[in-house]
C-alpha cells in the first residue's frame, strides 16, 4: 500500500534549526511536496522536490533521496510564527497526492 | 501566485439541511479540482477529484450521493453536503490544479462546517 510517515510532534527553540523527516512508499513517484498549515487554515505550499538533493529557499530547505524514499524539511533561524503543522505529501504515478498526518512544530522562546 | 477562494468561510446549520460550498480559481483555469476533509489534529483526507465537465471521482468510503460535486466551469467547483449530520462537521478544503508547474495544487482557505 501507499504510506507516508512523519513524526507527530516536534519542539524547538526560537533561533535554532529543526529538521522534519518524512519517509514515503508510493506506487510510482512524481515528486515530494511540503506544505505548512497553521491551525484553522488551509495548507500553503513550501517546496517541491522531484530530483535527489537539496533545494534551498530562504530559511527553508528540502531534501530528497528517491532511492531511500526519504525527504526532510530543514527550518533555520526559527521564528515563533513557524509554529505550525508541516505536511509531507508524495505524488504517485497517477499524479495523486498521498498525504502524511503532519508534524506539529512547537517553537519555544 | 495562483489564488483559490472558497465560500463560505464557515457555516453553522441544523441537522438534515444541505450546505453548498463553492471553490473558485481566481486567476487561472483549473483543469482539476480536489475536495478534502480534515478533522481536528488529522491530516487531509481526499474526498473526490473533479475535472471540468465530467463526473467526479470519489475516494473509497465517500458517499457520492451525500457529497455532491459539480465542476461546471474551469474556475468553479461546488461541494454540496446533503442532509448534513453532526458527524459531517469538519474543515472542508478545496484545491485546484492548473495542469502546469509540476501539478502543484493551490489550496483554498477552507470552510468550517458545524452541524448542530
Amino acid at each position: 500500500g501507499q504510506n507516508i510517515d512523519q513524526p507527530t510532534e516536534m519542539t524547538a527553540t526560537e533561533g535554532a534549526i529543526v529538521q522534519i523527516n518524512c519517509t514515503y512508499q508510493t506506487s510510482g513517484f512524481n515528486g515530494l511536496f511540503w506544505y505548512q498549515q497553521h491551525a484553522g487554515e488551509a495548507p500553503t505550499f513550501l517546496s517541491y522536490n522531484v530530483l535527489d538533493g537539496l533545494e534551498e529557499k530562504g530559511r527553508f530547505s528540502s531534501f530528497l533521496s528517491r532511492s531511500k524514499g526519504y525527504s526532510y524539511l530543514l527550518l533555520k533561524e526559527l521564528q515563533m510564527k513557524d509554529s505550525a503543522s508541516y505536511l509531507c505529501a508524495a505524488m504517485d504515478s497517477n499524479y495523486q497526492l498521498i498525504w502524511g498526518a503532519g508534524t506539529k512544530l512547537i517553537i519555544k522562546p | 501566485g495562483a489564488v483559490v477562494s472558497q465560500h463560505p468561510s464557515w457555516v453553522i446549520c441544523k441537522s438534515g439541511t444541505s450546505v453548498k460550498i463553492e471553490c473558485r480559481s481566481l486567476d487561472f483555469q483549473a483543469t482539476t479540482m480536489f475536495w478534502y476533509r480534515q478533522f481536528p489534529k488529522q491530516s487531509l483526507m481526499l474526498m473526490a477529484t473533479s475535472n471540468e465537465g465530467s463526473k467526479a471521482t470519489y475516494e473509497q468510503g465517500v458517499e457520492k450521493d451525500k457529497f455532491l460535486i459539480n465542476h461546471a466551469s474551469l474556475t468553479l467547483s461546488t461541494l454540496t453536503v446533503t442532509s448534513a449530520h453532526p458527524e459531517d462537521s469538519s474543515f472542508y478544503i478545496c484545491s485546484a490544479e492548473s495542469g502546469i508547474s509540476y501539478n502543484e495544487q493551490f489550496f483554498g482557505p477552507g470552510t468550517r462546517l458545524t452541524v448542530l
